[in-house]
């Protein structure tokens, strides 16, 4: 069936490099996809959102790519700081503004 | 602004008991959801609302019942409540973009 998903459930860096987090997709027709973050006891917040018609969007030391060819879409944090440690999902639109979201990674940081 | 906000926060019900979450935003926002959240995964959509009056279902909705008399308010009712939905909840709130506004979530553990 159709589905949103992440390769790693898990992802550590050290404080100060790049995290990439990565997320497949499978239904061909999502033309609309968000990152959210989720800290510990809250509930997730938006980070940055992409259309199909891009491949790459920037934020504040944000980034996401998407490549519709293999249904893979990233999102690159630049310069991860402790406040960066959270779980992210990735999320899909699917008709009438619903949100499908994948399973989420949990990014730790390393001081 | 409040933004959305989730009663009550911590819920331990029995088999077999009703309750209603209650989720009001003031935002004026069209479109509010419900999602629960269970250990280790992502969010599913139970129900979502794309305006006053209107409801319809998501992903897992068996056991669940909404209205939308207004456009601030979306709860969420159990209607006999089973084990199964011991989760957290989550409302969400938004216009008609990706970017959700959640609540802090409320923890239901039905015994």
């Amino acid at each position: 069936g159709e589905s949103v998903g992440l390769h790693l459930p898990t992802l550590s860096v050290q404080e100060g490099d790049n995290s990439i987090i990565n997320c497949a997709y499978s239904n061909s027709a999502s033309d609309y996809f968000i990152w959210y973050k989720q800290e510990s006891g809250k509930g997730p917040q938006f980070i940055i959102d992409i259309r199909s018609n891009m491949d790459k969007r920037q934020g504040q030391r944000v980034t996401v790519l998407l490549n519709k060819t293999v249904k893979h879409l990233s999102l690159q944090i630049a310069a991860t700081q402790p406040g960066d440690s959270a779980v992210y999902f990735c999320a899909e639109i699917r008709g009438a503004q619903k949100l499908v979201f994948g399973q989420g990674t949990r990014l730790t940081i390393n001081p | 602004n409040a933004g959305v906000t989730q009663t009550p926060k911590f819920q331990v019900l029995k088999t077999g008991q009703s309750m209603t979450l209650q989720c009001a935003q003031d935002m004026n926002h069209e479109y509010m959801s419900w999602y629960r959240q269970d250990p280790g995964m992502g969010l599913r959509l139970i129900h979502y609302s794309v305006g006053a009056g209107i409801t319809d279902q998501g992903e897992v909705p068996n056991g669940y019942n909404v209205s939308r008399s207004t456009t601030e308010d979306f709860p969420l009712r159990l209607l006999s409540a089973a084990p199964s939905q011991t989760s957290v909840y989550f409302c969400a709130s938004h216009r008609n973009t990706g970017e959700l506004f959640f609540g802090e979530g409320s923890r239901l553990t039905v015994l």
